[in-house]
């Protein structure tokens, strides 16, 4: 089984950073993968992490630490654009390597 | 990154009737390609696996049998919703991942998604 806790909705300012954290439980655990959905598309592909530590997209980074199962997704500079959904997603290297998605965070950016 | 199409973009349909679904890698080819659901303001719910060559892999609570999955070729896979009804409206997801080699895992092409709704 599979379980994800990722806060329901965050509010951010234009301009300002936000940090949205996730926290999971899976069985054989591969990696932590970052989605962005914006409403009415599909969701796209921003950041995975294989290894402990830090990855650096951009505007976003994504980090893990796997003693903790506990992952972040870092925005900075925040846009406008920004505004979506965000999901985590365990991946768990198996033969299909399926995405379970959770609840996914709403990000609200205030001009 | 690679292109995942699907059509149509939007089908409305009448209750009883069936709509088939396209969902097609456009410069790769896909042995494996995910079907998800996602009614307003929630998230995307896996509905099955789709593996080319073989029978897909419904998730829990899924009816094969409703929800028809066929994967004839490398770079197509098709979803039928039979006998449709106005629950089964909703906004269909397909993705598509890369082939495996060894232990690596690649990051899945998600498509546009298709906007059923049933009178």
């Amino acid at each position: 089984g599979q379980s994800l806790e990722q806060p329901s909705e965050v509010t951010a300012v234009e301009g300002a950073i936000v940090q949205i954290n996730c926290t999971y439980q899976t069985s054989g655990f591969y990696g932590l993968s970052w989605y962005q959905q914006h409403d009415g598309g599909a969701p796209t592909f921003l950041s995975y992490n294989g290894l402990d530590g830090l990855e650096e997209t951009g505007r976003f980074s994504s980090f893990l630490s796997r003693s903790d199962s506990y992952g972040y997704l870092l925005l900075q500079e925040l846009q406008m654009k920004d505004s979506a959904s965000y999901f985590c997603a365990p991946r768990r290297g198996d033969r299909d390597d399926k995405i379970i998605f959770g609840k996914g965070t709403r990000l609200h950016i205030l001009p | 990154g690679a292109v995942v199409s699907q059509h149509p973009s939007r089908v409305i349909c009448k209750s009883g009737t069936s709509v088939k679904i396209e969902c097609r890698s456009l410069d790769f080819q896909a042995t494996t390609m995910f079907w998800y659901r996602q009614f307003p303001k929630q998230s995307l719910m896996l509905m099955a696996t789709s593996n080319e060559g073989s029978k897909a892999t419904y998730e829990q609570g899924v009816e094969k049998d409703k929800f028809l999955i066929n994967h004839a070729s490398l770079t197509l896979s098709t979803l039928t919703v039979t006998s449709a009804h106005p629950e089964d409206s909703s906004f269909y997801i397909c993705s598509a991942r890369f082939p495996k080699t060894g232990q690596d895992t690649t990051e899945q092409f998600f498509g546009p998604g298709t906007r059923l709704t049933v009178l």
